[in-house]
């Protein structure tokens, strides 16, 4: 069974820096790419950015490029998103999502969904 | 402001057959990037419900289809049940951000 695991909630302070994890199994890690989503209640879901672990091939939304950082380690089949400063915006759910690639170039949907972090930045 | 518009909420009744659009632009849907569709429970991750337009994971009921004409694209559910109610995404690619969007999301109430 394809699942992926997340780590638990977090609680920080403005300007501090997080990793946060999502274990995948069930599936080779290395031959798919794997995502992350932001849902901020009451704005919806958006699109963070994707990694391909087998060659670390990296694409952020333009949204998010450079307020955060996404890494894979193959070893341990896990991914991360990371954030060297926090702000109080950046409070929401995170969730860790397996990508599907459609037959046009750049498009993916996700198929199978951690349960998520959630992060709570706060003075 | 999202770059695909859903209405915020729509309701039903059990049994009845609601739709849900999701309009998009020339530049996502009316480009002919695929929608697809996700259902989040309450207090639970989204789970993909349609893919690629019309397509459904195994294990999604068949009283769940989407569609897609123009600029737009909708996800019906026919016989409504209570464990339906649940918020509802629509998912795309827009060439003009070069970036995956997703609608605001749809709130569902089974009355």
């Amino acid at each position: 069974e394809v699942q992926l695991v997340q780590s638990g909630a977090e609680m920080k302070k403005p300007g501090e820096s997080l990793k946060i994890s999502c274990k995948a199994s069930g599936y080779s890690f290395t031959e798919y790419w794997i995502g992350w989503v932001r849902l901020v209640p009451g704005k919806g879901l958006e699109w963070m950015g994707i990694i391909f672990p087998g060659d670390s091939d990296t694409r952020y939304s333009p949204s998010f490029q450079g307020q955060v950082s996404i890494s894979a380690d193959k070893s341990i089949n896990t991914a991360y998103l990371q954030w060297s400063s926090l702000k109080a915006s950046d409070s929401a759910i995170y969730y860790c999502a397996r990508p599907r690639p459609t037959d046009q170039q750049g498009h993916y949907y996700m198929d199978v969904w951690a349960k998520g972090t959630t992060v709570t930045v706060s003075s | 402001q999202s770059v695909l518009t859903q209405p915020p909420s729509v309701s039903g009744a059990p049994g009845q057959r609601v739709t849900i659009s999701c309009t998009g632009s020339s530049s996502n849907i009316g480009a002919d990037y695929d929608v697809h569709w996700y259902q989040q429970l309450p207090r639970t991750a989204p789970k993909l419900l349609i893919y690629e337009n019309i397509n459904r994971p195994s294990g999604v009921p068949d009283r769940f289809s989407g569609s897609k004409s123009g600029t737009s694209a909708s996800l019906a559910i026919t016989g409504l049940q209570p464990e339906d109610e649940a918020d509802y995404y629509c998912q795309s690619y827009d060439s003009s951000l070069s970036d995956s969007v997703f609608g605001g999301g749809t709130k569902l109430t089974v009355l």
